[in-house]
């Protein structure tokens, strides 16, 4: 297994861009996914892939990748986007069932 | 609209066998375009992968639970179910079943997820 680090909470101004950072080495090799989960809730695929958002993500939600890192970018976060993001890729083994997630991280949106 | 639906106790002893099975509706377990897996998510903490398998028989588990975790799969009626032997406090959690998908060599990800069923773990 191995370790995706996420700050735990990051906070936004309504209508402003935000982005949310996952580390890990498994990042060097595989692709982050993201999730959104708000109280109570099943978390939701939000970006898997390069950058590919599932039918009814909205276009303000992307993601990228700089070596160990990800990020997931919210451009002109609304309301409705507060809510924790959690990251996942493969896990160290590269098995193609394997998978390990970050802490999460914690959008509050002002 | 493929649903999964998580059913199973909601209280077990310590030291005892924690047993959930997941149900899918509105589709089926028999692809190989997708796999199976469960994750559980303790209070205030985030997701753990369980463990997955997929149709053609592969199996994987998180190797810090593999030694107490087993799965089975009925096709017939598309259901798969957990194991998760000698429980402790620590086993508490939401526990949810999921679908999976991935690429060859550069991801994978659930897609969809049951609503999840919370388990207590204590005397």
């Amino acid at each position: 297994s191995s370790e995706l680090t996420q700050d735990p909470a990051v906070s936004v101004a309504l209508g402003q861009p935000v982005r949310i950072t996952c580390q890990g080495d498994s990042l060097t090799a595989y692709y982050a996914t993201w999730y959104q989960q708000k109280p109570g809730q099943a978390p939701v695929l939000v970006i898997y892939g390069k950058n590919n958002r599932p039918s009814g993500i909205p276009d303000r939600f992307s993601g990228s990748s700089s070596g160990n890192t990800a990020s997931l970018t919210i451009t002109g976060a609304q309301a409705e986007d507060e809510a924790d993001y959690f990251c996942s890729s493969r896990d160290s083994s590269g098995h193609r069932l394997g998978v390990v997630f970050g802490g999460g991280t914690k959008l509050t949106v002002l | 609209q493929l649903h999964l639906q998580e059913s199973g106790p909601g209280l077990v002893k310590p030291s005892e066998t924690l047993s959930l099975t997941c149900t899918v509706s509105g589709g089926s377990i028999s692809s190989n375009t997708y796999f199976w897996g469960w994750i559980r998510q303790p209070p205030g903490k985030g997701p753990e992968w369980i463990g997955s398998f997929s149709y053609n028989g592969d199996t994987y588990y998180n190797p810090s639970l593999k030694s107490r975790v087993t799965t089975s799969v009925e096709m017939s009626k598309d259901q798969f179910s957990l194991n998760l032997s000698s429980v402790t406090a620590a086993d508490t959690a939401v526990y949810y079943c999921a679908r999976g998908a991935y690429s060859s060599n550069w991801w994978n990800a659930f897609d969809i997820w049951g609503q999840g069923t919370m388990v207590a773990v204590s005397s």
